[in-house]
């Protein structure tokens, strides 16, 4: 596609619930990239992709967050038993073969509220 | 640890007016430094970035940054503000030879007076 397409665009989840978030990048970027925007923050890195491979998952906060692509395009974030802590706004990016220029384009993100 | 602050949370302009974003950044080496725009519902535009060489740095919109080493700052400029440049200004830094993952401050809302 054209850009770096995130679904849903909104997402409200009840305490306890189980979420999961989709990007699909730009056709051919190798890798990928996940972070989380609290309010009035700025976006703080979950974890890295390049292809399937994730090569970087620091900052992912609990073992609650589970990251995947499978085939080395669509990935999906997926955060199991939700807390009103992880209300955010969840934004991929992902750029060109090997990523050395930081050539990123982020996707407009998805907004998790956890009631 | 590696950190980006920039010292201001709101700025307002008037239109027309120029402009001046601060960002200092906390690491051992020359980093890549970048700025990112984020209108309401967007995700980040990169306006510029720095790896080496020329400090003075020109990118979209009308907007430049100059490196300080001396001063370990990146600070964002524009000569004459448009009401279109109201929105969330974030200055990053990436890790050289990491896996080019990027920290962020926490940004500077831009108001823009008519």
């Amino acid at each position: 596609g054209a850009g770096v397409s995130q679904s849903p665009r909104y997402k409200v989840a009840k305490r306890g619930q189980d979420v999961a978030l989709r990007c699909d990048p730009i056709s051919g970027h190798v890798s990928l990239f996940w972070y989380q925007q609290a309010l009035g923050q700025g976006p703080e890195f979950l974890t890295y992709f390049q292809n399937e491979a994730q090569l970087d998952k620091s900052g992912l906060p609990s073992d609650r967050f589970f990251a995947e692509r499978p085939e080395g395009s669509v990935s999906t974030l997926k955060i199991q038993r939700t807390q009103q802590e992880d209300s955010a706004v969840y934004l991929c990016a992902s750029s060109s073969p090997g990523g050395g220029d930081y050539g990123y384009t982020f996707g407009s993100g998805t907004r998790l509220t956890v009631v | 640890a590696q950190s980006v602050t920039q010292p201001d949370i709101h700025i307002t302009v008037s239109e027309g007016a120029s402009l001046e974003l601060r960002c200092n950044y906390s690491y051992g080496a020359t980093p890549y430094l970048f700025w990112y725009v984020q209108s309401p519902g967007q995700g980040l535009q990169l306006l510029l970035k720095y790896f080496s060489g020329d400090t003075l740095v020109q990118g979209i919109k009308g907007f430049e940054a100059e490196f300080k080493r001396s001063q370990s700052s990146f600070n964002l400029r524009k000569p004459s503000v448009h009401w279109s440049d109201a929105a969330e200004y974030f200055c990053a830094v990436a890790l050289s030879g990491n896996t080019g993952k990027l920290i962020f401050g926490q940004g500077t809302t831009l108001q823009v007076k008519p």
